[in-house]
């Protein structure tokens, strides 16, 4: 079964702009993590997020999480067109397998 | 330190023939974990593995498909007597048997088209 669901499900921006995209699990977490994805590439780890913690940054990125409602967001500051691509929030991992949500497509314009 | 690597990337094959995926991890990860992925959607997880031992298999289709991982060698993804419905991107993931291993590292991928 699906476990993250990310929305929204397409984003289109101007560089410079900020993003934000959200995810929302079913279960309870160890920790929950982001992927990048390019166009017909693999992932990318961006940033994991344990369920201890309720802010994480990195560089132009800041994820949220909020255990109480079971969501999770990523803002990418100052977006440039470098950042388009599928971003995917995961949870599990370890000896567990991630589960993915379907992701959003970000699109910044030049 | 090379990531994982995968090959083919690109594979074509009939319908009714055999699909070979391989899989080397990232030099000191005994933890592979394969996914797939249609066109639009997000990776499903279909098997786990550590050397010789399959973990967690949980997300294999149930006839057709297995998946090994040799003491010796890359891990293999095998398909077999494809159908069209095979066709996705398969994509490994490894992690290492330390603290830290959270975080999977994908390889590219390997594109499977079943004509």
């Amino acid at each position: 079964s699906q476990q993250g669901e990310e929305d929204p499900q397409a984003l289109s921006i101007q560089e410079g702009e900020n993003a934000t995209m959200n995810c929302s699990y079913k279960t309870s977490i160890n920790n929950l993590q982001w992927y990048r994805q390019n166009s017909g590439r693999g992932l990318v780890h961006l940033i994991l997020i344990r369920s201890n913690e309720r802010e994480k940054h990195s560089g132009r990125l800041r994820v949220t999480l909020d255990t109480s409602k079971k969501s999770s967001s990523l803002l990418i500051t100052a977006s440039r067109a470098a950042d388009t691509a599928s971003y995917f929030c995961a949870t599990g991992g370890g000896s567990e397998k991630l589960v993915f949500g379907k992701g959003t497509k970000l699109t910044v314009n030049p | 330190n090379a990531g994982v690597m995968q090959n083919p990337r690109h594979l074509v094959r009939r319908r009714g023939q055999e699909a070979r995926l391989r899989c080397s991890p990232m030099k000191g990860h005994s933890h592979v974990y394969w996914y797939r992925q249609l066109p639009e959607e997000g990776l499903k997880f279909m098997v786990y593995l550590q050397k010789e031992n399959i973990i967690d298999e949980s997300g294999m289709p149930k006839e057709r498909f297995s998946a090994e991982f040799p003491k010796e060698g890359p891990s293999i993804l095998r398909i077999q007597q494809v159908v069209r419905g095979d066709s996705a991107a398969y994509f490994c993931a490894s992690s290492p048997n330390s603290r830290g291993r959270e975080t999977q590292y994908f390889g590219p991928g390997t594109r499977l088209l079943v004509l």
